[in-house]
C-alpha cells in the first residue's frame, strides 16, 4: 500500500524567507511522487513531478523537490516566499501498480510581511 | 493550454436526491478519475476509469456512485440516492496514460446536501 505523511498542517513564512514543507513517502515498489498547490475555491494545480529520472525536481513558481530515497521523503522548498504563495500544498504518490493518487493531509501555507 | 473542464461549479440538492457531476477530460486523454476532498479534509481517491470500464475504485465508491462516459468527451459520476455525507468538492481527473503522466484536475464541483 502507498501512503504519504505531511507533517504541519500549518505553515508560517515571512516573505522572502526559505519555505520547506515536509512530505514523506511509504510505498513497497518505486513512487511517483508529486507536489500540487490548492488555492482559495480552486481545483488542484501541478507544482513538480518525480518519475525516477533527476532526484531534484524543479516545478513552477520557483519550487522545487528533492527525491531522498534512504529518507523516503520528497521535501518542497522554495528559497524566498511571496504573498503570491500562500494556498494549501498536497503531497502526492502514485505506484506503477496502481494508477490513483494517494494524498497526504495537505500543508496550509500562509506568508506573511 | 488544454484543460479539465467540470459543471456545475455547485450543487445543491436534498437528502435522497440523484445527483450527476459532469466532466470533460482533455481530449486526447485515456484514464478518468474522480476524487472527492470533504471540507477541511484530503483529496481522497474515488474511481478510475479507462477503455470504458471502471479499473480501480476505492471502499467510499459504494452501489450509490456510477460513473459513465455517455459520448466522446463527457465522462460523469452519479450518486443516486445522496446523504448528508456526501457533501464534498468533487474533482475530475485526466491523464494520457496511467504511469508516469501528470494528472491534470478540474476546478472542482462543489456538492451540498441538505
Amino acid at each position: 500500500a502507498q501512503s504519504v505523511t505531511q507533517l504541519g498542517s500549518h505553515v508560517s513564512v515571512s516573505e522572502g524567507a526559505l519555505v520547506l514543507l515536509r512530505c514523506n513517502y511509504s510505498s513497497s515498489v518505486p513512487p511517483y511522487l508529486f507536489w500540487y498547490v490548492q488555492y482559495p475555491n480552486q481545483g488542484l494545480q501541478l507544482l513538480l513531478k518525480y518519475t525516477s529520472a533527476a532526484t531534484l525536481v524543479k516545478g513552477i513558481n520557483g519550487f522545487e523537490a528533492e527525491f531522498k530515497k534512504s529518507e523516503t521523503s520528497f521535501h518542497l522548498t522554495k528559497p524566498s516566499a511571496h504573498m503570491s504563495d500562500a494556498a494549501e500544498y498536497f503531497c502526492a504518490v502514485k505506484t506503477g501498480t496502481a494508477s490513483k493518487l494517494t494524498f497526504g493531509t495537505g500543508t496550509r501555507l500562509q506568508v506573511t510581511l | 493550454e488544454p484543460e479539465v473542464t467540470q459543471t456545475p461549479s455547485h450543487q445543491v440538492t436534498q437528502m435522497g436526491q440523484e445527483v450527476i457531476l459532469r466532466c470533460v477530460p482533455i481530449s486526447n486523454h485515456l484514464y478518468f478519475y474522480w476524487y472527492r476532498q470533504i471540507l477541511g479534509q484530503k483529496v481522497e481517491f474515488l474511481v478510475s476509469f479507462y477503455n470504458n470500464e471502471i479499473s480501480e475504485k476505492s471502499e467510499i465508491f459504494d452501489d450509490q456512485f456510477s460513473v459513465e462516459r455517455p459520448d466522446g468527451s463527457n465522462f460523469t459520476l452519479k450518486i443516486r440516492s445522496t446523504k448528508l455525507e456526501d457533501s464534498a468538492m468533487y474533482f475530475c481527473a485526466s491523464t494520457e496514460t496511467s504511469a508516469a503522466d501528470t494528472q491534470y484536475f478540474g476546478p472542482g464541483t462543489r456538492l451540498t446536501v441538505l
